[in-house]
C-alpha cells in the first residue's frame, strides 16, 4: 500500500469551477500535511499546509483535513487556466512523503 | 534574492563519470534535503541534514554522498554515474522546530546520463 495516495488524473475542470483534489495517507501518526503545486519543468511550490482537523482557507484555496479518515483535500475555487499544474500532496511524519501528484487542467 | 539555489541547472554527462551538485539557502533554515524526482514525476527524499549532521539517509546507493560544510549549504556528489541516475534532483530546506515543517525547494538540477 502506498503511504500517500492521490488520483493521478488528469482532472479537467472548466474555468471558474471548483477543482477538488484528494489525498489519503496510511500513517496515523502523521503530523502535518502539505499541498505543493508544480508547473511543468519547475520546482514544487508550497501553497498550503494544515495540521489540525477541519478547514484552512487561503484566498481561493481551502485545505481540508480529516485525521480519523486519514484524508486531506485541496479545493481551488474559481479555477483559472494558470492553476493548471501537478498538485502534490505531502505528509510529514519524521520526513516528508509525497504522493504521485494529480495533474489538473483548467480549460477556458 | 533566491531563497534556495542550486547549481548547475542542467548536467549532461557520460556513464562512469563523477559529478557534484551544489545547493545554498539564505532562509536561515537549519535543515536541508536532497530529493530525486524520476521520469514519472515521483518525488522521493534521499538525504536530510540538520545543522551539518546527517539525519535521514534513505535507501540510496553509496555512490551518492552528501556533504554539508555549514547549515546553509548542502552538496551532492555522485560517483560512477549510471543511466538510472538520470532524474531531476531538488534541494530543499526548512526549520526543524515548530510544527509545520514547511519545506522550500530549489529550482532543481536536471541530470542526464548518456
Amino acid at each position: 500500500q502506498k503511504e500517500v495516495e492521490q488520483n493521478s488524473g488528469p482532472l479537467s475542470v472548466p474555468e471558474g469551477a471548483i477543482a477538488s483534489l484528494n489525498c489519503t495517507y496510511s500513517d496515523r501518526g502523521s503530523q502535518s500535511f502539505f499541498w505543493y503545486r508544480q508547473y511543468s519543468g519547475k520546482s514544487p511550490e508550497l501553497i498550503m499546509f494544515i495540521y489540525s482537523n477541519g478547514d484552512k482557507e487561503d484566498g481561493r484555496f481551502t485545505a481540508q483535513l480529516n485525521k480519523a479518515s486519514q484524508y486531506v483535500s485541496l479545493l481551488i475555487r474559481d479555477s483559472q487556466p494558470s492553476d493548471s499544474a501537478t498538485y502534490l500532496c505531502a505528509v510529514y511524519y519524521g520526513k516528508l512523503t509525497f504522493g504521485q501528484g494529480t495533474i489538473l487542467t483548467v480549460h477556458p | 534574492d533566491t531563497a534556495v539555489s542550486q547549481t548547475p541547472k542542467y548536467l549532461v554527462t557520460q556513464m562512469g563519470n563523477d559529478k557534484s551538485i551544489k545547493c545554498e539557502q539564505n532562509l536561515g533554515h537549519d535543515t536541508m534535503y536532497w530529493y530525486k524526482q524520476d521520469s514519472k514525476k515521483f518525488l522521493k527524499i534521499m538525504f536530510s541534514y540538520n545543522n551539518k549532521e546527517l539525519i535521514i539517509n534513505e535507501t540510496v546507493p553509496n555512490r551518492f554522498s552528501p556533504k554539508s560544510p555549514d547549515k546553509a549549504h548542502l552538496n551532492l556528489h555522485i560517483n560512477s554515474l549510471e543511466l538510472g541516475d538520470s532524474a531531476v534532483y531538488f534541494c530543499a530546506s526548512s526549520f526543524s522546530s515548530g510544527f509545520s515543517y514547511e519545506q522550500y525547494f530549489g529550482p532543481g538540477t536536471r541530470l542526464t546520463v548518456t
